[in-house]
């Protein structure tokens, strides 16, 4: 079974718009990761964030993690159509496990 | 730096075949594992290792096997290949546990069953 389930499972938006996904997870967890996965290529690590941690940035990723709700969004400002992929968020101990992620469309 | 090898890239296999998939990091990472990926599912993690010499089960360990002889190979192999086990393979390697450290990805080997 999957320890994270992403929200939505397609999003697309314009050039230069925001985008929120979310992701939540059932159990408790040392960190919750995201990746980026291009179409037919593997998985890019994207930021951890640690279970004491609330709000990490990366460039123009913004992730927050609430343990009291297990969940997580990840924002993506002011995007661009290179940034077209599926996001997956990961939780779990030495056995990470993958959400089946959030198909992402950036329109120019 | 070559990061994370997977050969091959593709193959075709039918019923009952067996093959074995390489992955090789040269990041001197202790963790390795091997996910398959299908339309709709996310990853499932099928193996892993924390160190060499060592494997674990993961989620959907049935029907394949692997071995750690080298901290920077990991092998997975497929002794009777099924329909099911279409899919698409990643490895992946981590500096060591994934509390602290994200994951570095192959580009897959993309296996059909015929």
């Amino acid at each position: 079974s999957q320890q994270g389930e992403e929200d939505p499972q397609a999003l697309s938006i314009q050039e230069g718009e925001n985008a929120t996904m979310n992701c939540s997870y059932k159990t408790s967890i040392n960190n919750l990761q995201w990746y980026r996965q291009n179409s037919g290529r593997g998985l890019v690590h994207l930021i951890l964030i640690r279970s004491n941690e609330r709000e990490k940035h990366s460039g123009r990723l913004r992730v927050t993690l609430d343990t009291s709700k297990k969940s997580s969004s990840l924002l993506i400002t002011a995007s661009r159509a290179a940034d077209t992929a599926s996001y997956f968020c990961a939780t779990g101990g030495n056995d990470m496990r993958f959400g089946a992620g959030t198909r992402l469309t950036v329109k120019p | 730096n070559a990061g994370v090898t997977q050969t091959p890239k593709f193959r075709v296999l039918k019923t009952g075949q067996s093959m074995t998939l390489l992955c090789a990091q040269d990041m001197n990472h202790e963790y390795m594992y091997w996910y398959r990926q299908d339309p709709g599912m996310g990853l499932r993690l099928i193996h892993y290792s924390v160190g060499e010499g060592t494997t674990a089960k993961g989620e959907v360990p049935d029907g394949y096997n692997v071995s750690r002889l080298k901290k920077q190979n990991f092998l997975l192999g497929l002794e009777s290949a099924a329909p099911s086990q279409t899919s698409v393979y990643f490895c992946a390697s981590s500096l060591n546990s994934p509390t602290n450290y994200g994951y570095t990805f192959g580009s897959g080997t993309r296996l059909t069953v015929v």
